[in-house]
């Protein structure tokens, strides 16, 4: 059952402290990117890996959020400090963007995990 | 103005009856689109994906595309209170699998 998996699936804390997300992709996908929701904001892309490469982190609060693919099969969001205005759902998707020129019509199809939902007090 | 704009609804219509959803796009250059649904507290799931002008059929599901209008939307027919949720538009734009959603019209089907 091929499926992203993200840990944790709640996380409540203090403002101030380190908040570590988690992803792993399906296994073979090449792509990995992390999205914040909130209903005032929707969906929001922070940052995108492709052969763990980083992409593009344009929207991502580059003084606290930072984002690592330490190896194929586990991504990470961190945010230090955290503050009450990052609270929301993360949510880490993958895809499988295949190598050459010619490319199928699945090619940029992204499935979602089950999300993080953050809270910061 | 919105990259991908949809009717925030909440969009009602009648069990077994056709819900359509339309979503509106900026980027001429948009090559490919999707629609993700998305239960309350749930994670967007993939539903359709359209990259040609035209109908793209899957079920209960057509995805229609017209690129000249920059205009995608989504029937579902014979709808069903198990459909009630979010919708979600996304479109690829440039050469990355970089996807813009929409914020998503809400589909209410009451029996």
């Amino acid at each position: 059952d091929a499926r992203v998996t993200q840990t944790p699936r709640h996380k409540v804390t203090e403002m101030g402290q380190e908040v570590t997300m988690r992803c792993q992709p399906i296994l073979g996908h090449n792509t990995v990117f992390w999205y914040r929701q909130t209903m005032m904001q929707g969906l929001e892309l922070l940052a995108y890996f492709r052969n763990r490469a980083p992409l593009d982190d344009s929207g991502m609060p580059k003084d606290r959020f930072s984002a690592e693919m330490p190896d194929a099969t586990l991504a990470t969001l961190k945010i230090q400090p955290s503050e009450p205005r990052d609270s929301a759902v993360y949510f880490c998707a993958s895809g499988l963007v295949p190598r050459g020129v010619l490319k199928r019509d699945s090619s940029y199809e992204q499935y979602f995990g089950p999300g993080t939902r953050l809270t910061v007090t | 103005q919105k990259e991908v704009e949809q009717n925030s609804g909440p969009l009602s219509v009648p069990e077994g009856a056709i819900a359509s959803l339309n979503c509106t796009y900026s980027d001429r250059g948009s090559q490919s689109f999707f629609w993700y649904r998305q239960y309350s507290g749930k994670s967007p799931e993939l539903i359709m994906s359209i990259y040609s002008n035209g109908d793209k059929e899957d079920g209960r599901f057509t995805a229609q595309l017209n690129k000249a209008s920059q205009y995608v939307s989504l029937l579902i027919r014979d709808s069903q209170p198990s459909d009630s949720a979010t919708y979600l538009c996304a479109v690829r734009s440039g050469g990355y699998n970089k996807l813009i959603f929409g914020a998503g019209t809400r589909l209410a089907v009451h029996p």
